[in-house]
């Protein structure tokens, strides 16, 4: 049984990094063909895809957002790690890290998410 | 990378049927078998409803299926239910690993 969750600061000053931690189980980041995805939703807004990261250290990022993200792995923990530099109120959102389904770019099981408040 | 165009809501009554379509490029939607939806109630977990166009996870119930016409995909539910009420997303793969969700469509069983 896969599952995920994520960790990390409630609050963020505008300015700050903020670090997010998705710790899994059900599956092994040193298997081939396995990722792990990070996916936002602002409050009333949309979906949007963060970063992804494969078993082989290949990562992928949203572009508009590549200069201020960095996906991490530690396969010994189970855990991915995302930081985001320059938090901004706009960053305001729940933050999902999620398992994809081999290699067809969806994605099959989700944290419940944390919710991330951008603030002064 | 804009995102790919969903209706903003749609609605149907208990038994019927609706679809909600997905508009992306020739980048995206059109290039790839690799379309999926999800379902998402406020305050849950997104999940994953079809994947690759078309194909449905298991303990997906068959009243939901997916299609594609070039740039356009659909997701159908037919026999409306009123737990189907949710938020729904499409996505797809956009190129060199990268990923684009729809605007998202708010489905109102009557």
């Amino acid at each position: 049984q896969i599952t995920l969750k994520e960790s990390g600061p409630t609050l963020v000053k505008p300015t700050q990094t903020l670090t997010l931690t998705c710790t899994f189980s059900g599956f092994s980041l040193s298997t081939s063909g396995v990722g792990v995805g990070w996916i936002r939703q602002p409050p009333g807004k949309a979906l949007e895809w963060l970063a992804l990261i494969y078993w082989n250290d290949d990562k992928r990022y949203r572009p508009s957002l590549k200069s201020r993200l960095t996906i991490t792995k530690d396969t010994s923990k189970n855990q991915v790690v995302l930081t985001m530099t320059n938090m901004d109120p706009v960053d305001t959102a729940t933050y999902y890290c999620a398992h994809p389904r081999g290699l067809t770019y969806s994605f099959d099981m989700w944290g419940q998410g944390t919710m991330v408040t951008v603030s002064s | 990378q804009s995102a790919l165009t969903q209706p903003a809501s749609v609605s149907g009554s208990p038994g019927q049927s609706i679809t909600i379509s997905c508009s992306g490029t020739s980048s995206d939607v059109g290039s790839y078998n690799l379309v999926s939806w999800y379902q998402h109630h406020p305050g849950n977990a997104p999940k994953l409803m079809i994947y690759e166009d078309n194909k449905r996870p298991s303990g997906v119930s068959n009243r939901f299926s997916g299609s594609k016409s070039g740039n356009t995909a659909s997701l159908t539910i037919s026999g409306l239910q009123a737990e189907d009420e949710a938020d729904y997303y499409c996505c797809s793969y956009a190129g060199s690993s990268t990923v684009i969700f729809g605007g998202g469509t708010k489905l109102t069983v009557l």
